[in-house]
């Protein structure tokens, strides 16, 4: 079945540092690729999405690139900000079936 | 416009008890998905409904689980005989079609569930 590989976290920054959160996948077919951002105490929304190889997705300065050869979705940022403090999820659809498919979320926490 | 609204956003029940969680879509949206987070987990699926229907329900334990989207009113998931492993938040998201290759998810807030 399809299935969304990240890096265990928590991931520990200081305030502008490089980000790198890794996320790599297994699936049917040729899915879109989507990173979700989650901040305390509220739901996921989207961040950003690729929808075909070598597609580049970013907003707010994040950015990530569909990798067909290595099956990854990299999600990079610059300089991170403190208020980037959140849990980041990787995921894709559709893969086998029309469910969107999770990875299980890497927590950033970025000090001042 | 109104986003996906959740409620009750925090429940308590004691073991044995039901659990109703409450989920409306955004306005326009006919597709519901729950999700359950537990923690060190991530999210795992648990049921897909159209109005009217289940599509998939593949994620959703047999017993004691059930969910609806009728034709008028929110979506509900229900929880009988609760149980400590219960214990999770419960997360409803929408799409205005099958979530495919567009994919976006618009999620609600959340239904934190504690069973004590």
């Amino acid at each position: 079945g399809d299935s969304v590989t990240q890096m265990e976290g928590p991931v520990t920054l200081s305030e502008e540092a490089f980000l790198t959160i890794n996320c790599t996948y297994t699936a049917t077919g040729y899915p879109s690729l989507f990173w979700y951002v989650q901040y305390p105490g509220e739901g996921l929304q989207l961040l950003l999405k690729a929808t075909k190889a070598d597609d580049k997705g970013s907003n707010k300065g994040f950015e990530a690139t569909y990798r067909k050869e290595t099956t990854s979705f990299h999600l990079e940022k610059g300089s991170v900000q403190v208020s980037d403090s959140a849990v980041y999820f990787c995921a894709l659809s559709p893969g086998g079936s029309y469910i969107p498919t999770f990875g299980r979320g890497t927590s950033l926490i970025v000090h001042p | 416009n109104a986003g996906v609204m959740q409620n009750p956003r925090h429940l308590v029940r004691r073991r044995g008890q039901e659990a109703r969680l409450r989920c409306s879509p955004m306005k326009g949206h006919s597709h519901v998905y729950w999700y359950r987070q537990l923690p060190e987990e991530g999210l795992k699926f648990m049921v897909y409904l159209q109005k009217e229907n289940i599509i998939d329900e593949s994620g959703m334990p047999k017993e004691r689980f059930s969910a609806e989207f009728p034709k008028e009113g929110p979506s509900i998931l229900r929880i009988q005989q609760v149980v400590r492993g219960d214990s999770a938040a419960y997360f409803c998201a929408s799409s205005p079609q099958g979530a495919g290759r567009n994919g976006e998810l618009f999620f609600g807030e959340g239904s934190r569930l504690t069973v004590l």
